[in-house]
């Protein structure tokens, strides 16, 4: 069973701030938020990943609320090459992954 | 840092024959790698889990005769689809998790093989 739930897709303009946003109401207190996505036909590409802090790096920045039910990936000057699925995952450390259906997100000219 | 390669990119082969990916963690040492396959339009499914000088875990469903994995060295393991079928064909993905360092256990995907059996 999926551990997230998902929009199936987004749409964002070109230079606006695309939120993807991420429930996960069942995750356990060790458990992390992992963000992958994927360009068509190339194999997943990680983001960015927390506990419960924010956190933020080159790619993106990830948002987690208080009670850790909820998380949002941004990507904050979204271009034509960001056009992907993404992928939000609820994962132990080092565990396997698991990976749900997805948002796919078109970033528009 | 944190690069994962497969060879091949793309693989065309008969039916009835075997094929093998290589899946090579660059910068890296990887005890743990994973094997997915996606059909089109749909998710990765994890196939097996691949431990450097032990046997493979198979996800429920996969059968371990036929998809062959070896994980012989810290930085290779190999998928060997056995007596393909056109129902095999697929885009096998492989990843391998980070032991050491900042990325400590986040899993690094290489760039997949796309898989043709005719």
């Amino acid at each position: 069973d999926a551990k997230t739930t998902q929009p199936p897709s987004m749409d964002c303009a070109e230079g606006r701030a695309a939120n993807l946003p991420c429930n996960h109401s069942t995750i356990s207190g060790n458990e992390y938020v992992y963000w992958y996505r994927q360009i068509h036909s190339q194999g997943p590409q990680y983001i960015i990943h927390g506990l419960k802090n924010n956190e933020t790096n080159e790619m993106a920045s990830l948002i987690i609320t208080e009670d850790r039910k909820s998380s949002t990936l941004i990507l904050p000057h979204a271009t034509l090459r960001d056009t992907a699925v993404y992928y939000c995952i609820v994962n132990l450390r080092g565990f396997k992954t698991i990976f749900g259906a997805g948002t796919r997100l078109f970033v528009k000219a | 840092g944190a690069v994962v390669s497969q060879h091949p990119s793309r693989v065309i082969c008969k039916s009835g024959t075997s094929v093998k990916i290589e899946c090579r963690s660059l910068d890296f040492q990887a005890t743990t790698m994973f094997w997915y396959r996606q059909f089109p339009k749909q998710s990765l499914m994890l196939m097996a889990t691949s431990n450097e000088g032990s046997k493979a875990t198979y996800e429920q469903g996969v059968e371990k005769d036929k998809f062959l994995i070896n994980h012989a060295s810290l930085t290779l393991s190999t998928l060997t689809v056995t007596s393909a079928h056109p129902e095999d064909s697929s885009f096998y993905i492989c990843s391998a998790r980070v032991t050491s360092g900042r990325a400590l256990d986040t899993q690094y995907f290489g760039p997949g093989t796309r898989l043709t059996v005719l």
